[in-house]
């Protein structure tokens, strides 16, 4: 059973296109997260929502539109895509939030390129 | 600001003794978390420390100090499929459990 899934697992597309990425986890868990890993593999958080209500917003383009239908799932919408999008794009579901020990289990990854 | 610092690579002999670092400048700490990735895979939980001292799991360890603002990641008997990126990553004291990631340590385990 996979326990965090993202779909799709690539995704090439044009300039200026939108796309948008699914993301579901099946662990009951109550905060989703949205990740983005640049090509120097630095893994940079840009949203996060508990109970679907939206905790972390981080300096990120309005392009970006991240949309939770219930605690289980968290999909990414981007807008008028850039050649700057590509990156690979995780999202990752943990238990609890402030001093909470739990740990953020990741999805598979997206690999998404902009041409 | 927040800042945390990690080699970017480190280079071992299968069956030795490595240790990665990490320094971190945070607005408050409430956590230190060390994270596995395999090329082209999720990065996947192996420790947290939020107490100073050592935290042992199988042939992985972890030690923090918060007041020096540091943590390594000890990794006993290596093995090739050791070989992978660590990330380390620190939780400031916000109530968002936001995690600040290093740029990670790309290890390779030679034979």
């Amino acid at each position: 059973d996979t326990a965090v899934s993202q779909t799709p697992k690539y995704l090439v597309t044009q300039m200026g296109n939108d796309k948008s990425i699914k993301c579901e986890q099946n662990l009951g868990h109550d905060t989703m997260y949205w990740y983005k890993q640049d090509s120097k593999k630095f893994l940079k958080i840009m949203f996060s929502y508990n109970n679907k209500e939206l905790i972390i917003n981080e300096t990120v383009p309005n392009r970006f539109s991240p949309k939770s239908p219930d605690k289980a799932h968290l999909n990414l919408h981007i807008n008028s895509l850039e050649l700057g999008d590509s990156a690979v794009y995780f999202c990752a579901s943990s238990q609890g939030l402030f001093g909470s020990p739990y740990e953020q289990y990741f999805g598979p990854g997206t690999r998404l390129t902009v041409t | 600001g927040q800042n945390i610092d990690q080699p970017t690579e480190m280079t071992a002999t299968e069956g030795a003794i490595v240790q990665i670092n990490c320094t971190y400048q945070t607005s408050g700490f409430n956590g230190l978390f060390w994270y596995q990735q395999h090329a082209g895979e999720a990065p996947t939980f192996l420790s947290y420390n939020v107490l100073d001292g050592l935290e042992e799991k199988g042939r992985f360890s972890s030690f923090l100090s918060r007041s020096k603002g540091y943590s390594y990641l000890l990794l006993k008997e290596l093995q090739m499929k050791d070989s992978a990126s660590y990330l380390c990553a620190v939780r400031g004291r916000s109530n968002t459990g936001k995690l600040i990631f290093g740029q990670g340590t790309t290890l390779q385990v030679k034979p």
